[in-house]
Order: C-alpha cells, then structure tokens, then sequence
C-alpha cells in the first residue's frame, strides 16, 4: 500500500515571501500521479498542480511549483508571493495505477499573516 | 458548466441509524469517488464507482456501500452508524475510460457532507 507523508503540520509565513511544503511518499509503481490539493475553511477541495512521475519536468502553475525528486519519492510544493488567499490546508496526494483512489497525507495548515 | 454538488450539508445522526449521502457529479464525467475525512486528518479513500459499477474500494467495511445511477449521480450510505463514523464525507467527480488513459485527470471535489453521529 502507498502512504503519502507531510512532516510539517503547521506553517506561517509573511504575505510575499516563498514557502515550501514537504512531502515524502512510499510506493513500488513506477507509473503513478501527484497532487497538491488546497482545502481552504470552506472545506472544498481545489486541486493546485499535478505531477506524472514519468516526466522529468517539475510541473509550474502560476506562482505554484514543484520539486520532484522521483528517487528520492519527494514531492515538495513551492508558493511563490504568498498571498493571504493562500491560507489554507494543504494536502499532497498519491494516485497509483490501481483503481484506489487518491491516498492523501495529513496535510499542513499553512497560514500567511499579512 | 455545474460542478460537484452534495446534499445534505450537514447531518446528524444516532448510533445505530442508517445514512445516505448524495453527489451530483460535474458535467460529462462518468467516475465519482467517495472520501471520508476525519477531523484533523486527511481525506480516506471509500470507494469509486465508474459507469454505474463499483471500480475500487479503499479498506472500509461493508456496511459502506453505494450506488451510481445512470446519470452519472452518486449515493452512499452507511449502515449501523457508529461514533467513529462523524466525518466528512467528500465526493470527487472525474473522467474516467476503460482503457485507463484518463486516470490521473483531476478529480473535482464537491463541498461535503457534515456526518455527526451521537
């Protein structure tokens, strides 16, 4: 079974600066899928960026990034600018070739303080 | 474009009741995906219905169980509720395809379900 490990629970930055989330995952797949989901206090769960393992190339979405490190099985989040939007809760997720389902982890609260 | 609904917001409940839960999935997808998050957790694969037929199931007794109907709407229910069951109930809606090439398209979250069982 995969597990999908967030180390940080809670993070606070000032509004502008660059945060980073961490994410470590364990799986014996080779083909398989990474989210960043974004779960503000309204509950609804937003995808931020996707990753396929298969590419080489960190994926980028606006001031969102990440680092893949396949070997590593790291799957870090950059934010960029932080915005005060960006508070929320932020899951990383782990979709494998079965028909499982997202494995999530357990999220880091990242809050951004004007 | 309508996206992911579900009914009831909230929802209260008794030990030993049964629940159902309802999801209208968005627009053209064809796969609605059941999560269960507890508090301060991160959300629990349920189980995936495609086309109307179970597709996947995470580790969940059987007194979880579903339906999706032809328009693509999904149900769970939840028989001899316990207290460990309060949560909420998420539902992803997707696009899914019997060769697989579809899978890791994203899954579209509606705003969930409020469980409390006293």
């Amino acid at each position: 079974a995969q597990t999908v490990t967030q180390s940080q629970p809670e993070m606070s930055v000032q509004e502008a600066e660059t945060v980073t989330l961490s994410c470590t995952y364990d799986t014996s797949e080779n083909n398989y899928y990474l989210f960043w989901y974004k779960q503000p206090p309204s509950r609804q769960m937003i995808l931020v960026i996707r990753q396929e393992a298969y590419k080489q190339q960190n994926a980028t979405e606006n001031r969102f990034s990440v680092n893949f490190q396949k070997a590593a099985k790291s799957f870090s989040l950059k934010i960029s600018d932080s915005q005060l939007g960006d508070t929320a809760m932020y899951f990383c997720a782990f979709l494998g070739g079965g028909a499982d389902g997202l494995t999530f982890g357990k999220g880091t609260h990242l809050i951004i303080q004007p | 474009e309508t996206g992911v609904t579900q009914s009831p917001t909230h929802l209260i409940k008794t030990r030993g009741q049964q629940v159902t839960l309802r999801c209208s999935s968005q627009s053209g997808h064809n796969t609605v995906s059941w999560y269960q998050q507890a508090l301060g957790q991160g959300p629990q694969f349920i189980f995936q219905y495609y086309r109307e037929e179970e597709n996947g199931r995470g580790n969940f007794p059987p007194r979880f169980s579903g339906l999706q109907f032809p328009n693509y709407s999904s149900e769970l229910n939840v028989n001899a509720l316990e207290l460990d069951d309060s949560a909420l109930y998420l539902c992803a809606s997707s696009f899914g395809s019997p060769s697989g090439r579809a899978r890791g398209t994203e899954q579209f979250f509606g705003p969930g379900t409020r469980l409390t069982v006293l």
